[in-house]
């Protein structure tokens, strides 16, 4: 089983700063990394799939890079509803595994 | 648009069975893609259940493959999810969803495991 590591667990931010998130992967899942974003009492939501692939309707704020272990979601400009908990989720291997979250909260 | 709603119990005994149903609209389940489960104990991250391609392969966890059992019934375009033996730990939303990156996502249903 791949395990997904997130960090920071909590990372305080101020609107309009950026956000830099960061998920590693215990082995290579190649270009295979999703990117959700989930507010309370909802279910998640698809932003990046591909490590780099906005999903439709995602602001061009949210951008994904990475391959192999090491990827990164940014939020260039934070907005007052992107503070929320997003995880990482590694697609390329059965099981399907998720990282623990990082919580963005506002600085 | 493809929509996604789970429906079940949302209280089940120790021991016994829980089963879901996912009822998709917009988007024929034997056109394509996996469909599968997730869930999520209160104040918990997101646990992969399991997921069946369209044509009928499934994939489990392996932290829950003997107790867990996903079917389809595309005559009326939904699938479902059996786990068997709850316990407490198995108190959690459950969500259904399309595709190993999921794109859709339904509502999510809580499901508590209490006598």
């Amino acid at each position: 089983e791949i395990v997904m590591t997130q960090s920071p667990a909590t990372l305080s931010v101020s609107p309009g700063e950026r956000a830099t998130l960061s998920c590693r992967a215990s082995q290579s899942v190649s270009g295979n990394l999703a990117w959700y974003q989930q507010k309370p009492g909802q279910a998640p939501r698809l932003l990046i799939y591909g490590a780099s692939t906005r999903a439709t309707g995602i602001p061009a704020r949210f951008s994904g890079s990475g391959s192999g272990t090491e990827f990164t979601l940014t939020i260039s400009s934070l907005q007052s509803e992107d503070f929320a908990v997003y995880y990482c989720q590694q697609c390329n291997n059965w099981p399907l595994t998720f990282g623990g979250g990082t919580k963005v909260e506002i600085k | 648009q493809v929509q996604l709603q789970e429906s079940g119990p949302g209280l089940v005994k120790p021991s016994e069975t829980l089963s879901l149903t996912c009822a998709v609209s917009g988007y024929s389940i034997s056109s394509g893609f996996y469909w599968g489960w997730i869930r999520q104990p209160p104040g918990k991250g997101l646990e992969w259940i399991g997921s069946m391609y369209h044509s009928g392969s499934t994939y489990y966890n392996p932290s829950l493959k003997s107790r867990v059992t996903i079917s389809v019934d595309t005559s009326k375009n939904q699938f479902s999810l059996n786990l068997s033996s709850v316990t407490a730990a198995d108190t959690a939303v459950y969500y259904c969803g399309r595709s190993r990156a999921v794109d859709f996502w339904g509502q999510g249903t809580l499901v508590t495991v209490s006598s």
